[in-house]
């Protein structure tokens, strides 16, 4: 099954300690993205890769990183994470160039306290 | 710095009426996307419109794209319980899809 999966779905932690999301997807697809959700704001796009070892900021990409050195995986690092970045995380991927729309992952809700 | 506005943001709406929601932008773009999202649950792609005048069709929903008003509309026609949920529109202003701004999204409730 064609898929987009996230890990962990749910996480609490407290602030300035590491963590990582992770993400993987199975269409081959060059493009990922990492968006966050928060209530009354839609989705912000926090870091995008075109491709292996090419990844560019999104709109709020302040205290988050990304690595992609797989074509399947694209991680979040949130090195020192704050309450700030307490929101849901939605990774999404698609086919480069085609215009075709997004599949998104189901979400990780990250709670830090 | 491109916006993207919804309207309205709130819908509680009675099965069998119709209804339109609104998706202004402030930059010009030809391209754009329609999402839905159950409560708890990931997006979906509904339509993608990829010209001005572009019109796509499925089910109770329409999706139209105007990029001279910069205003892109979802028509629900006799709306049916199941298709409460949250939609979301989104702009491209990236190399084919990179980019995407949301707007806020619009809860719409079909009550019996």
């Amino acid at each position: 099954e064609a898929q987009v999966t996230q890990n962990p779905r749910y996480l609490i932690t407290v602030t300035g300690k590491k963590l990582t999301v992770t993400c993987s997807q199975n269409m081959n697809h060059e493009y990922m993205s990492w968006y966050r959700q928060d209530p009354g704001l839609g989705l912000r796009q926090i870091y995008y890769s075109m491709n292996v070892e090419v990844t560019d900021k999104g709109d709020v990409p302040e205290g988050y990183k990304v690595s992609r050195k797989e074509k399947r995986n694209f991680p979040l690092i949130l090195e020192s994470p704050s309450p700030n970045q307490t929101s849901l995380y939605f990774c999404a991927s698609s086919l480069q160039g085609s215009f075709s729309p997004l599949h998104f992952g189901n979400g990780t809700r990250l709670t830090v306290t | 710095e491109l916006k993207v506005e919804q309207n309205p943001l709130f819908l509680s709406m009675q099965e069998g009426k119709n209804y339109t929601i609104y998706c202004n932008y402030s930059t010009t773009s030809d391209r754009l996307y329609w999402y839905r999202q159950d409560p708890g649950k990931s997006l979906e792609s509904l339509f993608v419109l990829l010209s001005n005048g572009a019109v796509k069709q499925e089910g109770r929903l329409m999706a139209s794209l105007d990029t001279k008003a910069r205003l892109s509309t979802l028509h629900i026609t006799a709306a049916v319980h199941d298709l409460s949920a949250t939609y979301f529109c989104a702009v491209d202003m990236g190399t084919s899809g990179s980019r995407l701004t949301f707007g806020e999204g619009t809860q719409l409730t079909v009550n019996p």
